[in-house]
């Protein structure tokens, strides 16, 4: 059974930086392209970020880019999300998601940017 | 705004057949195929419909995919109270070079 498992994030000032971190087992985690979605408070679903197998392809959503960084470590089965110069309307879940049409999903992490 | 354009909202009675509209251009569905993701409230999306029409191992037949042109549709037959839930498409935009999802529309089983 394919697991991915969030982990990280919580509350943050305005300005300040975190780190999600996703865990995966069940999966040849080096096959699968992994993205990271996110969520607002009563709002859809919006696609943050993505990276292909080996690390050698990112894509970000245009808004995000220069304040997000995506990368992936094979060798732990892990995937992180580093957030910078957070902002308050980037409070939101933030989801990991596995394949390239986001075939699994986490169970969703909280992030809250608030003074 | 999303590039993608959903209904906020569809019902039906148990039993009916209900479809979901799902509205691009030619830079995303045009060009590229289309997945379905069920969600429920508090809870992660579910992957429905991937490549437009193909459900993945588990999900229920149902739940059936098309495209045609720049739009795309979910249908949901013998509807089931447990269908109710909000439910999202997301293409791949050549343009963006980025994934769009849809603004998501809300089904409700009366």
């Amino acid at each position: 059974e394919v697991q991915l498992v969030e982990s990280g994030g919580g509350l943050a000032q305005p300005g300040g930086s975190l780190r999600l971190s996703c865990a995966a087992s069940g999966l040849t985690f080096s096959n699968y392209w992994m993205s990271w979605v996110r969520q607002a408070p009563g709002k859809g679903l919006e696609w943050v970020a993505n990276i292909n197998q080996n690390g050698s392809e990112r894509y970000y959503v245009d808004s995000l880019k220069g304040r997000f960084t995506i990368s992936r470590d094979n060798a732990k089965n892990l995937v992180y999300l580093q957030m910078n110069s957070l902002r308050v309307e980037d409070t939101a879940v933030y989801y990991c998601s596995g394949g390239l049409g986001f075939d699994f999903w986490g169970q969703g992490r909280l992030v809250t940017v608030s003074s | 705004q999303s590039v993608l354009t959903q209904p906020p909202s569809a019902s039906g009675t148990p039993g009916q057949r209900v479809t979901i509209s799902c509205s691009g251009g030619t830079s995303n569905i045009g060009t590229n195929y289309v997945f379905w993701y069920q969600q429920f409230p508090g809870t992660a999306p579910r992957l429905l419909i991937f490549d437009n029409h193909q459900r993945p191992s588990g999900v229920h037949d149902r739940f059936s995919g098309s495209k045609s042109g720049t739009s795309a549709s979910l249908a949901i037959s013998g509807l089931r109270s447990e269908d109710e839930a909000h439910y999202y498409c997301a293409a791949w935009d050549d343009i963006l070079s980025g994934w769009t999802f849809g603004g998501g529309t809300t089904l409700t089983v009366l």
